[in-house]
């Protein structure tokens, strides 16, 4: 029961540089997200997917991009990390309309 | 667009205590409403979700939410908190559209005093 897996779990980053969030789930889920959590904000949407083949602009998207790989994997790329991207990132799966999600156990990214 | 407002950043009680976290929604009809719980270091977990029906919901861990419409609220409450119940609550409000995107609370963080 490996449910939403995050990779990696940890990375520091300078500023410019890009890199890849990986995410994939095991549970045949439909939908996919992106949230961003800071201090005093809860969590916000990035980007989701809603299906295979599908992807739309959450709340906060600028810096970012995804790729819905295939229905399990759903990645989240930064082109050139600024220190404002310092956060952490959850991954999450739902299988669309009704029901709550789960969740990834989050990737802790800092910028320098 | 909904929104969620949770009024406690923090709370303290002692293990024992009855506990109650307040979450106010705003959303023109009736929303889906979520409780999730944060350990340290963890993802987010599902405690509970209100679709519809009955406005009292149980969910896992011994927590209980009500829904009040009147109130736009969807109050978290557990009779008697255990020392690992210490974590951080969300409260989410989902909008009834095509697309089930869900909109988290800031969070309130709950210590517990042994």
């Amino acid at each position: 029961n490996a449910g939403v897996t995050q990779t990696p779990k940890f990375q520091v980053l300078k500023t410019g540089q890009s890199m890849t969030l990986q995410c994939a789930q095991d549970m045949n889920h439909n939908s996919m997200y992106w949230y961003r959590q800071d201090p005093g904000m809860g969590l916000r949407l990035i980007y989701y997917s809603a299906s295979e083949g599908t992807t739309d602009k959450g709340e906060v998207p600028n810096g970012y991009n995804v790729s819905r790989l295939n229905k399990r994997e759903f990645s989240l790329r930064l082109e050139s990390a600024a220190p404002s991207q310092t956060s952490v990132y959850f991954c999450a799966s739902s299988e669309g309309g009704i029901g709550g999600y789960t969740f990834g156990s989050g990737t802790r990214l800092t910028v320098v | 667009a909904q929104s969620v407002t949770q009024p406690d950043i923090h709370i303290t009680v002692s293990e024992g205590a009855s506990l109650e976290l307040r979450c106010n929604y705003s959303y023109g009809a009736t929303p889906y409403l979520f409780w999730y719980v944060q350990s340290p270091g963890q993802g987010l977990q599902l405690l509970l979700k209100y679709f519809s029906g009955d406005t009292l919901v149980q969910g896992i861990k011994g927590f209980e939410a009500e829904f009040k419409r009147s109130q736009s609220s969807f109050n978290l409450r557990k009779p008697s908190v255990h020392w690992s119940d210490a974590a951080e609550y969300f409260c989410a409000v989902g909008a009834r559209t095509s697309y089930d995107k869900v909109i988290f609370g800031p969070g309130t963080s709950l210590s517990v005093i042994p």
